[in-house]
């Protein structure tokens, strides 16, 4: 199977700092990545769809200028949470598909902080 | 607007027996459908998957069903057992979006 790994698993950081999270495929290129964020007994919801060379595409009600996606190239995307608040706190998880119609593989998600 | 939806929060089931978990879609233009498993703190671990070309796939305990006159898709687990304690998520696509739409989750429980 494909790997994603996703870095770090656990951050805390104080209100009004940035934190990035790393998605990385190991061992497969992903032209496509995606990140979702997961509330409290809740379902995975989609943020954005990451490309990679091109801008990210943002669901709605999704603040682009405050989840700052970037995929640099097709085995890394990023997503930088940026003049964090504590309402930013959650579970955050990428995921990576390898092509066409095949199941997307995730990352072991990262549980932001913000105090 | 919840277009997939998976309507019972939690299942607990015995040990041995067969664990059904349900799923409803609103959407018709989803055509790949799929089931991850996902426990605490970590990601999704993908299960199986069916396209819409299928009504059935089997994967050695597990068993996705599909009725698109329905609107509706099952997963079958049988045995169950104490490591299939989780919860499962379903999730849907259309072909060429690679955008995933989840269901809210069912916690299995699986008693020993």
């Amino acid at each position: 199977g494909a790997v994603v790994s996703q870095h770090p698993s656990r951050v805390i950081c104080k209100s009004g700092t940035s934190v990035k999270i790393e998605c990385r495929s190991l061992d497969f290129q992903a032209t496509t990545m995606f990140w979702y964020r997961q509330f409290p007994k809740k379902s995975l919801m989609l943020m954005a769809t990451s490309n990679e060379g091109s801008k990210a595409t943002y669901e709605q009600g999704v603040e682009k200028d405050k989840f700052l996606i970037n995929h640099a190239s097709l085995t890394l995307s990023t997503l930088t949470v940026t003049s964090a608040h504590p309402e930013d706190s959650s579970f955050y998880i990428c995921s990576a598909t390898k092509d066409r119609d095949t199941e997307a593989f995730f990352g072991q998600g990262t549980r932001l902080t913000v105090v | 607007d919840q277009q997939v939806k998976q309507n019972s929060p939690s299942l607990s089931v015995q040990e041995g027996r067969i664990s059904i978990l349900n799923c409803d879609y609103t959407n018709s233009m989803f055509d790949y459908f799929l089931w991850y498993k996902k426990y605490p703190a970590e990601g999704p671990t993908f299960l199986i998957s069916i396209s819409s070309i299928k009504d059935k796939n089997e994967d050695g305990r597990f068993t996705v069903f599909l009725n698109k006159s329905a609107k509706h898709l099952s997963l079958h687990i049988v045995p169950s057992q104490p490591g299939d304690s989780a919860v499962y998520f379903c999730a849907a696509t259309t072909s060429g979006t690679y955008k995933y739409i989840f269901g809210t989750g069912t916690r299995l429980k699986v008693l020993a």
